[in-house]
């Protein structure tokens, strides 16, 4: 089975800083791969799907970008409410496996 | 709106069974596809099984392949998850989640509050 892995596990970063997440697919999963905002105590958000479109009623400060093997989640400027856990996942095939999640919190 | 109610969820001994509901309003529930996705408490997010739009391919973790069992019911706009031979590990919310939309869009673009399953003896 194709494993998820993202780096870091955790970041501190100031309100407007760029910040950005990796997630790496053990195998070539081409654009498969989704991202999700779960913030605390509420359920995962879908913020971006095929590796780069935002799903309607994201802030466009999120972004995304890759294909095959590497892929990047950015927040261009990094706001307080964006305090959440981030996970990417692919799902070209079953088992449609999540990356074990990045924290991000406000230095 | 779309609003995804799960159900069904409560505290079973290791070996039991349990069958999890999830009702769906606000689409047309026989055009998506749906999932199963479980999170344990303060724990990350781990994909269960998912079922095509006419229920003509499912497809589970290996985690959970053999002992659970996912199915859909159009008519009642309802999503099944029968889960047997229970282990402590699969103590977790369960999110019933919809497919995004058209084929091969088998991420999750609306999640349901989630039912909590506890397993112990």
């Amino acid at each position: 089975d194709i494993q998820m892995t993202q780096s870091p596990s955790s970041l501190s970063a100031s309100v407007r800083d760029r910040v950005t997440i990796t997630c790496r697919a053990s195998q070539d999963i081409s654009n498969s791969l989704a991202w999700y905002q779960q913030k605390p105590g509420k359920v995962p958000k879908l913020l971006i799907y095929a590796a780069s479109t935002l799903q309607s009623g994201v802030p466009s400060r999120f972004s995304g970008s890759g294909s095959g093997t590497d892929f990047t989640l950015t927040i261009s400027s990094l706001q307080p409410e964006d305090v959440a856990t981030y996970y990417c996942q692919k799902y070209n095939s079953a088992p449609r496996a999540f990356g074990q999640g990045t924290k991000v919190e406000i230095k | 709106e779309v609003q995804l109610v799960e159900s069904g969820g409560g505290v079973v001994r290791p070996g039991g069974s349990l069958r999890l509901s999830c009702a769906a309003s606000g689409f047309t529930f026989g055009d998506f596809g749906m999932s199963w996705v479980r999170q344990a408490p303060g724990k990350g997010l781990e994909w269960v099984s998912g079922i095509t739009w006419n229920g003509g391919y499912t497809s589970y973790a290996d985690s959970v392949k053999g002992r659970f069992t996912i199915s859909r019911d159009d008519a009642k706009n309802s999503l099944y998850l029968q889960m047997s031979s229970l282990r402590a590990e699969d103590t977790a919310f369960y999110h019933c989640a919809r497919d995004g939309r058209g084929g091969g869009s088998y991420y999750s673009d609306s999640w349901g509050q989630g039912t909590l399953v506890t397993v112990s003896s």
